[in-house]
């Protein structure tokens, strides 16, 4: 079984400041991690994911990841937040075996305030 | 080029009826999933399709779901006799599917918000 735990439900944070959406996965074998964005009343926008290699992931507007394989977990990271970038952020994994579908985390809600 | 794109955009319906949600995947895609957004659910897996055949279906919530996909491209998702607990946004997703579809990225459509009164 896979699982992904997005351990906050919101994140607030100063625009100019740096952010941190946390994700922790388990997963049978190796992990192919994903990051998306939703916008209200849009679909899943994808903004970066990790298969192997370099453990920091560059992405989509300015975001960025770092998969740890040690704590299991790939908290999605940005240097100076935007207004623009409040939205609901998902965090989703698979493994290399088994299920091809994506298990997702619950959400986290980011808002940044000007 | 175009994105993924999915029908109707909003449906309301009454408790009982039947539904058809519609999901067009990018051209040439031949993996496309569905999955449901719902409150306090989050985003659940429905069911596969490789091609027109769904290798898995373990995440439809009951016989009333069932889902079809023809010439390899447009796929259907039917809901019959809805109930309340249906109301929900339903995402449709495609991949590539060209060699290791595991590492592919699933590329979603705007969903579509059904409710059931």
């Amino acid at each position: 079984a896979q699982s992904v735990a997005q351990p906050e439900d919101q994140v607030n944070v100063a625009e100019g400041n740096p952010l941190t959406v946390k994700c922790t996965y388990s997963v049978s074998g190796n992990p192919y991690l994903f990051w998306y964005v939703q916008y209200p009343n849009r679909g899943l926008q994808f903004l970066l994911k990790y298969i192997t290699g370099d453990n920091l992931v560059k992405g989509s507007y300015g975001f960025e990841a770092e998969f740890n394989k040690s704590q299991t977990s790939f908290h999605l990271k940005k240097p100076s937040a935007l207004v623009s970038d409040s939205a609901l952020y998902f965090c989703a994994v698979r493994g290399d075996t088994g299920r091809r579908a994506l298990t997702f985390g619950s959400g986290t809600r980011l808002q940044v305030q000007p | 080029g175009a994105g993924v794109s999915q029908s109707p955009s909003n449906k309301v319906t009454e408790k009982g009826k039947d539904v058809e949600l519609r999901c067009d995947p990018i051209s040439g895609h031949t993996a496309l999933y569905w999955y449901r957004q719902s409150l306090g659910q989050g985003l659940e897996f429905l069911i596969y399709f490789q091609g027109n055949s769904a290798p898995d279906k373990s995440g439809l919530p009951s016989d009333r779901f069932s889902a079809e996909r023809t010439g390899g491209s447009v796929s259907t998702l039917t809901i019959q006799r809805t109930q309340q607990e249906d109301s929900a946004v339903y995402l449709c997703a495609s991949t590539s599917g060209r060699g290791t579809t595991s590492t592919d990225t699933q590329y979603f459509g705007p969903g579509t918000r059904l409710t059931v009164l």
